[in-house]
């Protein structure tokens, strides 16, 4: 068993719907990451946060460290939102765990 | 600001070659980290280098190494190469002092391939 699990792994949306792409974790942490990968590989964080609840425009992340989960949440979807969102947990320092990554096609 | 850099952005190698990867941090961050990409494995984290000091390494053979120099760049070096080690090469900086974390800043990264 992966010490990081996403899901979904694919996901289609129709611009303006609700997405939650969710993160579950085995591991002792310091910190989880949502990161997005557009095509061409640059990466960029998303999050990181070690308790509770952030917002950032339109994306939410939430952790529940006791259950080990956290959610990612987009409202208003639009197609510029298409990517592959990944989650990753700091073990220690920069030692990170990345789940598979879940691959977002938000449609018009 | 500058972002973070990587330099080559492409790079084609022989089996048997060695290469050489370079990461220019982001102005003042000290903490730079290397991960790399395969459409097989996806992301693993390969090592993380703090004031010219490894601070952690990945589960990868020794042909995998890296340094950090006392301007914070780094360069990572793999050796013997094998078709396996053809990939995507992150390095993302930090300024992740050893207390609390902060967030990840990601190069545009290196695309390795072995021939």
């Amino acid at each position: 068993k992966n010490e990081v699990e996403q899901s979904p792994q694919n996901l289609t949306a129709q611009e303006g719907e609700f997405i939650t792409i969710n993160c579950s974790y085995s591991v002792g942490i310091s910190a989880l990451h949502w990161l997005q990968q557009h095509p061409g590989g640059g990466i960029v964080s998303l999050f990181m946060l070690s308790s509770g609840k952030k917002k950032h425009g339109r994306l939410i992340a939430t952790i529940n460290i006791q259950e080990k989960h956290s959610s990612l949440h987009i409202t208003a979807s639009h197609p510029r939102d298409s990517a592959v969102y990944i989650c990753a947990v700091s073990t220690d320092g920069n030692k990170l765990v990345f789940g598979a990554g879940t691959i977002l096609r938000v449609k018009s | 600001k500058a972002g973070v850099t990587q330099t080559p952005r492409y790079l084609i190698k022989t089996r048997g070659q060695q290469v050489t990867l370079s990461c220019s941090p982001i102005s003042g961050h000290r903490s730079v980290s290397w991960y790399q990409q395969t459409p097989g494995q996806g992301l693993q984290f390969l090592f993380e280098y703090f004031s010219e000091t490894q601070r952690n390494k990945g589960n990868f053979p020794g042909r995998f190494s890296g340094r950090q120099f006392s301007n914070s760049r780094s360069e990572m070096n793999v050796s013997t190469l094998e078709l396996g080690d053809s990939a995507l090469y992150l390095c993302a900086s930090s300024l992740f002092t050893g207390g609390e974390l902060s967030p990840l800043h990601f190069g545009n990264g290196t695309r390795l391939t072995v021939t």
